[in-house]
């Protein structure tokens, strides 16, 4: 399975902190993207890393990209307690396959 | 304005009832997908569709069928619904067909089968 797996699962910081997830992957990519859900909400897109890059930043978003260890980490800078939700990264071959989402992980983020 | 948006928004219904969700994106886009979220927050693609086409049919059982009446819309209609149906159904969009690039998720219907 191509299926992308977050970790930590779960992430608790206090405000201010920096947080990083990070998110493991099986088979070759075309690219992989970040998304953001909040509680009862969709899911929104955060940022999109081809598989010829290795680092892309976003305002306090830093994602890079490591495809010789097939895995991938996201860096929230200055985190706020609006960044609280789940994080779900999200893999794509080359193709009409499907984006592959991982498990999530829960960042809260204590004021 | 509301990119992808669904209804119902909540839906709760008997086992063995047929219902039907309903979702329109008027971001312009070719391809849109029905994507399923159990209780464990873990997301999984069902259909995508391209230009009303279908593209990808994930194993989804046959009680599921998707419909898309032009390429703005497109609906998820669930015969002999079971408990095991019971989650949450993401409509999304994006441009491309083969979605290399961001999809567009509708706030998502929340169906309990009781």
């Amino acid at each position: 399975s191509q299926q992308g797996e977050e970790d930590p699962q779960a992430l608790s910081i206090q405000e201010g902190e920096n947080a990083t997830m990070n998110c493991s992957y099986k088979t070759s990519i075309n690219n992989l993207q970040w998304y953001r859900q909040n509680s009862g909400r969709g899911l929104v897109h955060l940022i999109l890393i081809r598989s010829n890059e290795r680092e892309k930043h976003s305002g306090r978003l830093r994602v890079t990209l490591d495809t010789s260890k097939k895995s991938s980490s996201l860096l929230i800078t200055a985190s706020r307690a609006a960044d609280t939700a789940s994080y779900f990264c999200a893999t794509k071959n080359s193709g009409n396959t499907p984006l592959v989402f991982g498990k999530g992980t829960r960042l809260s983020v204590i004021a | 304005d509301t990119a992808v948006s669904q209804t119902p928004k909540y839906l709760v219904t008997q086992m063995g009832n047929d219902k039907s969700i309903k979702c329109e994106q008027n971001l312009g886009h070719d391809t849109m997908y029905w994507y399923k979220q159990d209780s464990k927050k873990f997301l999984k693609i069902m259909f995508s569709y391209n230009n009303k086409e279908l593209i990808i049919n994930e194993t989804v059982p046959n009680r599921f069928s998707p419909k898309s009446p032009d390429k703005a819309h497109l609906n998820l209609h669930i015969n002999s619904l079971e408990l095991g149906d019971s989650a949450v159904y993401f409509c999304a969009s994006s441009q491309d067909l083969a979605g290399q690039e961001t999809q567009y998720f509708g706030p998502g219907t929340r169906l309990l089968v009781l």
